[in-house]
This record gives structure tokens, C-alpha cells and sequence, in this order.
């Protein structure tokens, strides 16, 4: 079964738009972790976020924000005023880890185009 | 620049032969993790090192191995390739045991198989 649904393949925007990744996870732990990484077409993995399954409270990072919502097991992901800079593919992914015993589901990835 | 080098950037090979990707981590690092973008797959974890142990495998085949050296790279080995296994390989470290602190990534080894 699929943990991590980015339902969302592609998402194009005009700059300085607005855009909501959305992340639907599935587990049956208590303690998880969820991130976002951004994939620009250089191909790197960039690390944006990490938040824990205790930590429900919303971030805010610049122009990024990201709500966490156990109730729906959601943990979306937007961008404010949208740039051509932002064009990447961004994953979200969960982590159901114990000791010695690292798991790390990716989703399918969102596709995200800004034109200027 | 995150810091974690991974040579070849690219390496073309075929079926039924076997390579080596070399993963070099951040400055400190301890921890070495090793990840495949395929198209079919999509991103997937394979296999994580610290300080030359292994401590955790995730969907990596029995054709595939790795191990990190005393000066902390590692290397990753694909043997008995097939057309599947072509794929960007990345490989990322972090400073601790803890795999979900922040991880840094390579730039990333592409593979194609033919």
C-alpha cells in the first residue's frame, strides 16, 4: 500500500501565485516523521523540512509554510508568491523509524513549473 | 554544494556487468545512506552506514551491496545488472545515527544500463 499519496503530478503556476503541494500519509505508528525535499533540474535532493508526529504546530520558512494535520494525515505544503526559482519537483516523504530499523517511504512527487 | 561528492556523475554499462558508485560524505558525517531514483520506483531507499556498519536496509536487491571504509566514503556495488537498474543513485550523509535528522544529499550517480 502506498504511505505517502502526493496526489498533485504536475502544478503549473504564473509567478507570484500561490501553490499547495498536498501530502496524504498512512501509518499506524505513534512516533513518525514526515519531510519535504525540493528536486530542481540540476537533479539534487535538497532538504526543506522535518517535523516529528508530536509536532502539530504550523512552519513557516519565507516564502514556505507547511500544515501538519494528524486528524487527516495530511502535511501540505505551500509556497507564497511563487518564483521561477521554485520550478523543481518536491517529495514528500515518511519516515516510520526505529532503532536500527531506518524506513523511508517517498510519494510520487509533485511536478511544480513557475512561468515568469 | 551540500558537501557529499558522488563519482562518476554518469556511467553507462550493460546488462550483466557489474559497477562500483563511490560516495565521499560531508565533512563529520558518520552516517552514509544510499538512495534510487528510478522511473519505475520512483525514490527509494537502499541501505545506510554508520562509521562502517550497517544499520538499516530498505528495498535493496540481493545484486546489490555496499560498505563504508575506515575513512567513512562508501561505495556501492550493482552486480549482474539489468536494463531495470538504470536509475540516478544518490547517496547522502548526516552527521549521526539517527536517520531522521537532516540528511545531505549527493549530486547523484546516473546509471543506464543498456
Amino acid at each position: 500500500a502506498q504511505k505517502v499519496t502526493q496526489a498533485q503530478t504536475e502544478i503549473s503556476v504564473v509567478e507570484k501565485e500561490d501553490v499547495t503541494l498536498d501530502c496524504v500519509y498512512e501509518t499506524r505508528d505513534t512516533t513518525y516523521y514526515l519531510f519535504w525535499y525540493k528536486q530542481p533540474p540540476s537533479g539534487e535532493l535538497v532538504f526543506l523540512i522535518r517535523r516529528n508526529s508530536f509536532d502539530e504546530q504550523n512552519e513557516i520558512s519565507g516564502r514556505y509554510s507547511w500544515n501538519f494535520q494528524k486528524s487527516t494525515s495530511s502535511f501540505n505544503f505551500t509556497i507564497t508568491a511563487s518564483q521561477v526559482v521554485d520550478s523543481a519537483v518536491y517529495f514528500c516523504a515518511l519516515s516510520e523509524s526505529r532503532v536500527n530499523d531506518y524506513k523511508l517511504s517517498f510519494g510520487a512527487g509533485t511536478t511544480v513549473t513557475v512561468r515568469a | 554544494d551540500s558537501g557529499v561528492t558522488q563519482t562518476p556523475k554518469h556511467l553507462i554499462t550493460a546488462t550483466g556487468q557489474r559497477v562500483t558508485l563511490r560516495c565521499s560524505p560531508r565533512s563529520g558525517d558518520l552516517s552514509v545512506y544510499w538512495y534510487q531514483q528510478s522511473l519505475d520506483q520512483g525514490l527509494q531507499f537502499l541501505i545506510q552506514y554508520y562509521n562502517g556498519e550497517e544499520r538499516a536496509k530498505g528495498n535493496i536487491l540481493e545484486r546489490f551491496s555496499a560498505q563504508q571504509f575506515p575513512d567513512l566514503h562508501s561505495e556501492l556495488n550493482l552486480s549482474s545488472l539489468e536494463l531495470g537498474d538504470s536509475a540516478l543513485y544518490f547517496c547522502a550523509s548526516s552527521l549521526g545515527l539517527d536517520p531522521v535528522g537532516e540528511q545531505f544529499f549527493g549530486p547523484g550517480t546516473r546509471l543506464t544500463v543498456l
